[in-house]
């Protein structure tokens, strides 16, 4: 069956734009969870999702990145005012429950270049 | 707070070798330990779990015991091939509260014919 997808795969943009970057999580699965890696770096924790709602998004790392969530499947990663530092590669990984044994499946990810 | 140590890299290693990659880790209570392994050009993969102390996660030839006295979860596999180049991330999850998979630093393994 299909896996998590993400797109763009690749996205650039300048410094001080607005970018949305789109999960299309597994289907049926109820969790789902955004995490950012930098170079060199393993993934960082961003936001976790149990249907509609956000269950946990201590990991955002300040106001100007949000993540919806409306329909309880296909989640938007969203970051106004775009620095530099944001360039990374953005995970989506959804899993059957959100409990402790629910394996995430990961997606291929978005690497976003701010210039 | 929790937190994920992994033995530095990158690794090089020659074909049947044995490899050992260190994993340790800082956590309240029993956390359960995973392995991720990133193939070139692919997504994150779970390797292996463990969910209590002294389980054994195996998968292609791949093992890590869960050692609760040394925080640890090393991954073993006694002879590795080309294929397993890749970099490997060892993860931990808490069994209360936050679902969230916290992450050592990867180690690229690059294994030679």
């Amino acid at each position: 069956g299909a896996g998590v997808s993400q797109t763009p795969s690749n996205k650039v943009t300048e410094k001080g734009k607005y970018v949305e970057l789109r999960c299309d999580p597994i289907s049926g699965h109820t969790a789902l969870y955004w995490y950012r890696q930098s170079l060199g770096q393993g993934p960082e924790f961003l936001i976790y999702f149990q249907g509609t709602g956000a269950a946990d998004d201590s990991g955002l790392p300040n106001d100007r990145f949000f993540a919806v969530r409306p329909e309880g499947s296909v989640s938007t990663l969203k970051i106004q005012r775009t620095e530099r530092g944001d360039s990374a590669v953005y995970l989506c990984a959804s899993s059957l429950t959100g409990t402790l044994y629910g394996e995430q499946y990961f997606g291929p990810g978005t690497r976003l270049t701010v210039t | 707070g929790n937190s994920v140590t992994q033995m530095e890299g990158p690794v090089t290693l020659s074909e049947e070798a044995f490899l050992t990659i260190n994993c340790t880790y800082t956590a309240t209570g029993y956390p359960s330990l995973f392995w991720y392994v990133q193939y070139p050009g692919e997504g994150l993969q779970l390797l292996l779990k463990a969910t209590k102390a002294d389980d054994k996660g195996s998968n292609k030839g791949f093992e890590a015991t869960y050692r609760k006295e040394t925080t640890s979860f090393h991954l073993e596999k006694g002879s590795v091939q080309v294929s397993d180049s890749a970099v490997y991330f060892c993860a931990l999850k808490q069994l209360q509260g936050a679902q969230k998979l916290v992450f050592g630093q990867g180690t690229r393994l690059t294994i030679n014919p």
